[in-house]
């Protein structure tokens, strides 16, 4: 089955300090890619997604490129916040019901 | 729009009690179901996922059970707790089928089982 490796955290940064955290994946097709984001003491929720190679999925400053010859899908923000303190997990479906995670950052930044 | 609840947000339970966490989906029919656990400092594990009522796929052995007695409706249950199960627990849901299925899942808000 697909699986997800992540880069293992936890990351501490400073305000407006660029944030990349790396995820690649292994699967036998071409998998839909996600990052989700869970801040403290909430559920999961989507922050972006790419569902072929070489698009780019964007929101809130983050982007992340689906790259098929690296099997990469990084995740990046120029100048974080110290709102974007959380947990980030990438995220890979292939064809199947089940959505595999990778094992989570806990990303916290300061002020 | 679709929403998905699920409670009690928080439970303190001793070992050898049981279970009863639920989880609803509105605005949505046929949803595929999930729940999910995070044991403090790790990543997610996939516990149960259902594709329809009363068909209950378990991901890893062990003392807990889900049943999907009706469509948006997904509860997951011990018989007796074990102090290994406190956990923060996710149910989540997502659109059904291989044409609309993106994989995106749609998460609830979370339980806390803390087990004494």
């Amino acid at each position: 089955g697909d699986s997800v490796t992540q880069m293992e955290g936890p990351v501490t940064l400073s305000e407006e300090a660029f944030l990349t955290i790396n995820c690649t994946y292994t699967a036998t097709g071409y998998p839909s890619l996600f990052w989700y984001v869970q801040y403290p003491g909430e559920g999961l929720q989507l922050l972006l997604k790419a569902t072929k190679a070489d698009d780019k999925g964007s929101n809130k400053g983050f982007e992340a490129t689906y790259r098929k010859e690296t099997t990469s899908f990084h995740l990046e923000k120029g100048s974080v916040q110290v709102s974007d303190s959380a947990v980030y997990f990438c995220a890979a479906f292939s064809n199947d019901y089940k959505l595999s995670f990778g094992a989570g950052t806990t990303v916290t930044v300061r002020a | 729009s679709q929403t998905i609840h699920q409670w009690p947000a928080t439970l303190v339970q001793p070992v050898g009690s049981p279970l009863s966490l639920e989880c609803t989906v509105e605005g949505t029919s046929n949803p595929n179901l999930y729940w999910y656990r995070q044991a403090a400092g790790r990543g997610l594990q996939l516990l149960f996922y259902s594709v329809g009522i009363g068909q209950i796929s378990s991901e890893v052995p062990q003392n807990l059970s889900a049943s999907r007695p009706q469509d948006r409706q997904f509860i997951l249950s011990s018989k007796k707790l074990l102090l290994s199960d406190s956990g923060f627990y996710l149910c989540a849901w997502s659109r059904f089928g291989r044409a609309t299925n993106t994989g995106e899942l749609f998460f609830g808000e979370g339980s806390r089982l803390t087990v004494l």
